[in-house]
């Protein structure tokens, strides 16, 4: 069956400083691979998708992710944090061909210090 | 242009009572999800349509839960007999496409059973 594992539920970081927010995914064939983010009071919002060809995939707001077959991993990245990232962030698996629905992990709370 | 919109942004309704929110999703928009938000955990997924017809209702958690498509459009998921355990946001999303399309959220309802 599918799954994602977010493992973190809470990352702190200080403002400018890198973040990687880990994902693991357990799916039978190729998964599609989403990241969105969450708001207070707003919906989700697509930060980026993996479907195939290059593994390292950008997105809106400076993220990126890495798509990694061997480790089941889709870890999203930002090199330099904004106060205004806080937020909540929930990677997603999909790819059923019958079905586009969406597995999500439980997400990660990331808050920003100033 | 006009995103998801969902009405009502929230409901309070007592136990036993019976509830319908309302999606209206992006036009053109062939494939239309609906999914559930417990606190503290990611989106859960309800029920899928591809048109008027619920393609994957696997996600149902019971009987009492329903959800209809007449039009291809908007979209009403249907709750009878509610329970306190139903209390939650759910989250319309649609998409051009299904598979692998991004598809994109609503701001969600939130369902408090008293």
């Amino acid at each position: 069956a599918q799954s994602v594992t977010q493992p973190d539920i809470h990352i702190t970081v200080s403002e400018g400083a890198s973040l990687e927010l880990r994902c693991n995914y357990s799916y039978g064939a190729t998964p599609y691979l989403f990241w969105y983010v969450q708001s207070p009071g707003q919906g989700l919002q697509l930060l980026l998708k993996y479907f195939s060809g290059d593994t390292l995939v950008q997105g809106i707001k400076g993220f990126e992710a890495e798509f990694k077959r061997s480790q089941s991993s889709f870890n999203l990245r930002k090199p330099s944090v904004h106060w205004s990232d806080a937020a909540e962030y929930f990677c997603a698996v999909g790819g059923s061909s019958n079905t586009g629905k969406l597995i999500f992990g439980q997400g990660t709370t990331l808050q920003v210090k100033p | 242009g006009a995103g998801v919109s969902q009405t009502p942004s929230n409901k309070v309704t007592e136990k036993g009572k019976y509830v319908e929110l309302r999606c209206d999703p992006i036009s053109g928009h062939t494939a239309l999800y609906w999914y559930r938000q417990s606190l503290g955990q990611g989106p859960e997924f309800l029920i899928y349509f591809q048109g008027t017809g619920a393609a994957d209702d696997s996600g149902l958690p019971n009987d009492r839960f329903f959800a209809v498509r007449p039009e291809g459009s908007v979209s009403t998921l249907k709750i009878q007999r509610t329970e306190r355990g139903d209390s939650a946001v759910y989250l319309c999303a649609s998409s051009f496409l299904s598979f692998g399309d991004t598809q994109y959220f609503g701001p969600g309802t939130r369902l408090t059973v008293l």
